[in-house]
């Protein structure tokens, strides 16, 4: 299993362009979320579906979209860039339910809008 | 939504138990409580899960009194690899509207020789 995956691995955006982040999964989760990580910060919830066709949206939304069309994958595009939204996106799968037991994270999207 | 306080920070020194606390003192019946570590540039790791009681592993305790306000993670015997940022998080995986997988501030535990 490859766990999870994310492309690309760095990426760098101009202010207004548009991009999507990939990342799938092949542990047949349920459960996937975005999450994004600030410099010296936690990280916060941006967009999660509980399984194909669901999804809802986290702390911190606006300026994001997700779809998630199969279990495996679940793009994060990002409509018109800003330099606020220069921070590290991690995706996450599990199952559902019992706490979403172990959580498995990608390596992370590190993202520079300028 | 159940949200969750930890401290900022602690200090120890390898070899020592450490505890870092956790409180969620708006904990529901369905949630369970979840420790991840992360390391600096990579994603957070499952450490331990438990709802109630104890639950112990081959890296780390979790002690959850009956009231289930607070949980405390143990580590023992710490060595300069365990310095890493640990976070609690508390909820019943179902992603609901009222439940989601919220990630805390962490604690950032920092090992000295």
């Amino acid at each position: 299993n490859a766990g999870v995956t994310q492309t690309p691995k760095f990426q760098v955006l101009k202010t207004g362009q548009s991009m999507t982040l990939q990342c799938a999964q092949d542990m047949n989760h349920e459960y996937m979320s975005w999450y994004r990580q600030d410099p010296g910060m936690g990280l916060r919830l941006i967009h999660y579906s509980v399984g194909a066709g669901i999804t809802d949206q986290g702390e911190v939304p606006n300026g994001y979209n997700v779809s998630r069309s199969t279990t495996e994958d679940f793009p994060l595009r990002l409509l018109s860039a800003a330099p606020s939204q220069t921070s590290v996106y991690f995706c996450a799968s599990s199952t559902q339910g019992q706490g979403g037991y172990e959580q498995y994270f990608g390596p992370g999207t590190r993202l520079t809008v300028t | 939504l159940a949200k969750t306080t930890q401290p900022i920070s602690m200090d120890s020194y390898e070899g020592q138990e450490v505890n870092i606390t956790c409180s969620h003192n708006n904990i529901a019946t369905n949630d369970y409580i979840t420790w991840y570590q992360q390391f600096p540039s990579q994603g957070p790791r499952f450490i331990i899960q438990g709802y109630k009681t104890k639950v112990t592993n081959e890296v780390a305790s979790l002690f959850i009194p009956a009231d289930r306000k607070s949980s405390t993670l143990s580590l023992p015997r710490v060595s300069l690899s365990d310095t890493a940022v640990y976070y609690c998080l508390v909820g019943d995986g179902y992603g609901g509207a009222t439940n989601k997988l919220i990630f805390g501030t962490g604690t950032l535990l920092a090992v000295q020789p």
